[in-house]
């Protein structure tokens, strides 16, 4: 368990609003991801960082934008949602020697 | 044709039977074979890894990874209703370290 703790749990917003997803990790853990989850689709990474300041894209990164300015916290923005961003997001954390992926409870956010 | 592919189901099995789930992959460089557990409204947790090919074992779960085909395997052993989850499938490659492709993930019903 690398302690990592998502808010909010869930979200109900407006299309256009933007909304910001929180993650944060006790572990110290350099790598922290960010996935949404859709039926049928899996787990598809959004954006992932591999240090402060340090990100990049993954597969689905488009209308999504990410900020970490502290090892322990990773910033998930959504900056004007759309109903297409209705989905579950996990924030994960990896251990580096073994390539162990720590999962979030997940934040459930929908887009009306 | 996505990199990782993985049916779905769900798996239906009656209580002590082999759960049998497995992925195909198109890339060839991936080198690391994972499967993770997602029970319902959870993130998903590791529960086998797997490196090159070959077996590995953990108590009731075997692990197989067979490269030349492109092909990876879970099994279960005497399943029981507490392995009632979706599974999913992970693989990433040395050249793209930290960037890891999920399969769509199994859903396993094992009844009483």
């Amino acid at each position: 368990d690398a302690g990592i703790t998502q808010s909010p749990r869930h979200k109900v917003t407006e299309t256009g609003t933007p909304v910001t997803l929180r993650c944060h990790q006790t572990e110290n853990h350099r790598y922290m991801y960010w996935y949404r989850q859709d039926p049928g689709h899996g787990l598809r990474l959004i954006h992932y960082s591999y240090g402060v300041k340090d990100t990049d894209k993954g597969e689905v990164s488009d209308g999504y934008s990410v900020s970490r300015s502290k090892t322990e916290d990773f910033l998930l923005t959504l900056e004007s949602a759309t109903s297409s961003q209705t989905s579950v997001y996990f924030c994960a954390t990896m251990r580096e020697g073994t390539g162990e992926l720590f999962f979030g409870e997940g934040s459930r956010l929908t887009v009306l | 044709q996505k990199e990782v592919e993985q049916d779905p189901g769900p798996l239906s099995v009656p209580e002590g039977a082999i759960v049998s789930l497995n992925c195909t992959y198109s890339n060839s460089a991936f080198q690391y074979f994972m499967w993770y557990r997602q029970y319902s409204r959870k993130g998903p947790e590791l529960l086998m890894y797997t490196y090159s090919s070959g077996n590995k074992e953990d108590g009731r779960f075997t692990a197989q990874v067979d490269k030349s085909s492109k092909y990876i395997s879970l099994f279960i052993r005497d399943s029981q209703p507490s392995d009632s989850a979706t599974y999913l499938c992970a693989m990433t490659a040395t050249d793209s370290w930290g960037k890891f492709q999920f399969g769509a993930g199994t859903q396993v019903v094992v009844t009483p």
